[in-house]
């Protein structure tokens, strides 16, 4: 079945050190998406690429950073710089990039501090 | 400022009857508006996709409408089941925003057997 996978679905995080979420797609789409999920907050989108090898800033895209090396996989780097990481993350894809597009979701990771 | 905003209390239907969900925009000109399901601890599935010159869309039990008069999208699902119970999120697409989808909040749903 095609998909998208998230890993892994529980991360925790010690004080100054970096994770990478990974996420990977099976589903042939060239847009691709990462958000972030607080309570009492809508989705809010971190990073995106429309292409592979081709990545852009999202709304709150500081202390975060994507590559984008290979069409089915977009991994998202929570860095030490992000001093509020606790969340849960979502990535999505789209088959072309616009809000015309109906996206396809992962199952999440959620992110814990140490 | 711009807003979008979906019902921030739970809804609760019995079994059978339709439920009706509410997004109302504020300060966007949506071209296109979608609705998705999210379960607890899951992400969001996508249901529909209505475009701003439609009044409404149906697929199965589900009917949404846009009316861009009234700034309001309206989700509605008909002889609604216990299966049914999730949150329901809407999004818009902006017109001239980049393409990003603009997300609510969404609205838990319960359906009672």
């Amino acid at each position: 079945d095609g998909g998208i996978t998230q890993s892994p679905k529980y991360l925790f995080r010690k004080e100054g050190q970096n994770v990478t979420l990974s996420c990977e797609q099976n589903l042939n789409h060239d847009a691709m998406y990462w958000y972030r999920q607080d309570p009492g907050q809508g989705l809010r989108l971190i990073y995106y690429s429309q292409i592979v090898n081709d990545f852009q800033k999202g709304d709150i895209a500081e202390g975060y950073s994507v590559s984008r090396e290979k069409k089915e996989s977009f991994p998202l780097t929570v860095t030490s710089a992000q001093k509020n990481p606790t969340a849960f993350y979502l990535c999505a894809s789209s088959i072309g990039y616009g809000g015309n597009q109906p996206q396809h979701f992962g199952d999440g990771t959620r992110l814990s501090i140490l | 400022s711009q807003k979008i905003e979906q019902n921030s209390e739970a809804l609760n239907i019995q079994e059978g009857k339709t439920a009706t969900l509410t997004c109302n925009y504020t300060n966007y000109s949506p071209a296109y508006l979608q609705w998705y399901r999210q379960d607890p601890g899951r992400g969001p599935v996508f249901l529909l996709l209505i475009r701003e010159n439609e009044k409404e869309k149906r697929k199965e039990r589900l009917k949404v409408t846009f009316d861009t008069t009234l700034k309001q999208s309206l989700f509605h699902i008909t002889a609604s089941q216990p299966a049914d119970s999730a949150t329901y999120l809407c999004a818009l697409l902006n017109a001239g925003n980049n393409r990003k989808l603009i997300w609510g909040l969404g609205t838990s749903l319960a359906v009672n057997p």
